[in-house]
């Protein structure tokens, strides 16, 4: 059994600019949600994706989107970035109905 | 909207001993569930232990253990023979029951434990 793998590990990049993160989820989990977390913070939810469908969104702008594929792994997308979007951003897979995360390692995105 | 409180930055326990850290929450749920989570330098949060609110036993794994009190809205984690290995961030997080819609998760800001010999 896989679990939940992220990529890149990390990342830099300059404001304005715009990044896509990966994450492939466990094998048999048919859900992907997405949080930031902050230096110092803990996770804030971003959005959940089931059925390649946006399922919930937390408080971020529209310039956070996502997409979901057929084999249920995930990309998160943000377009114009800014330097408080500097954070480790956490993938984790679940089944919709289920209460068991599987989260991956994350992605260090730093903006500059 | 839920909220998760966390009101140790940081805690300290010698190996062997056992260390209480402390969560707090708010809700108007009757039914929902409770997870700690521990985030190991690799960053991974790995669930230590989760407690349905309508069980009224307080969950126990090995030696991690909770302390659920649904009228005060406490969830507490009792890490018993504290070992070097238990050395990380931990955090208290909140979900409400599934219906369909996100089942997202709602984490406290964390207590950092150290282990010391």
């Amino acid at each position: 059994e896989t679990g939940v793998t992220q990529s890149p590990t990390h990342l830099i990049k300059t404001r304005g600019q715009q990044v896509t993160l990966r994450c492939s989820s466990q094998s048999g989990h048919n859900t992907v949600s997405w949080y930031q977390q902050a230096l110092g913070q803990g996770p804030q939810f971003i959005f959940q994706y089931y059925r390649e469908e946006e399922n919930g969104r937390g408080n971020f702008p529209p310039r956070f989107s996502g997409l979901q594929f057929p084999n249920y792994s995930s990309e998160l997308n943000v377009n114009a970035l800014e330097l408080d979007d500097s954070a480790l951003y956490l993938c984790a897979s679940s089944f919709l109905r289920g209460d068991g995360y599987t989260f991956g390692s994350g992605t260090r995105l730093t903006v500059v | 909207a839920q909220t998760v409180t966390q009101s140790q930055p940081e805690m300290s326990v010698q190996e062997a001993e056992t260390v209480t850290l402390s969560c707090t929450y708010d809700t108007s749920e009757s039914d929902y569930y409770l997870f700690w989570y521990k985030q190991p330098p690799s960053r991974q949060m790995i669930l230590v232990i989760r407690q349905e609110a309508y069980k009224q036993q307080n969950a126990t794994e090995n030696r991690f253990s909770v302390n659920f009190q649904k009228a005060a809205k406490s969830f507490s984690l009792k890490i018993s023979d504290s070992q070097l290995g238990d050395a990380a961030m931990y955090f208290c997080a909140y979900r409400s029951p599934s219906t369909g819609t996100a089942s997202k998760l709602t984490f406290g800001t964390g207590t950092r434990l150290q282990v010391t010999l």
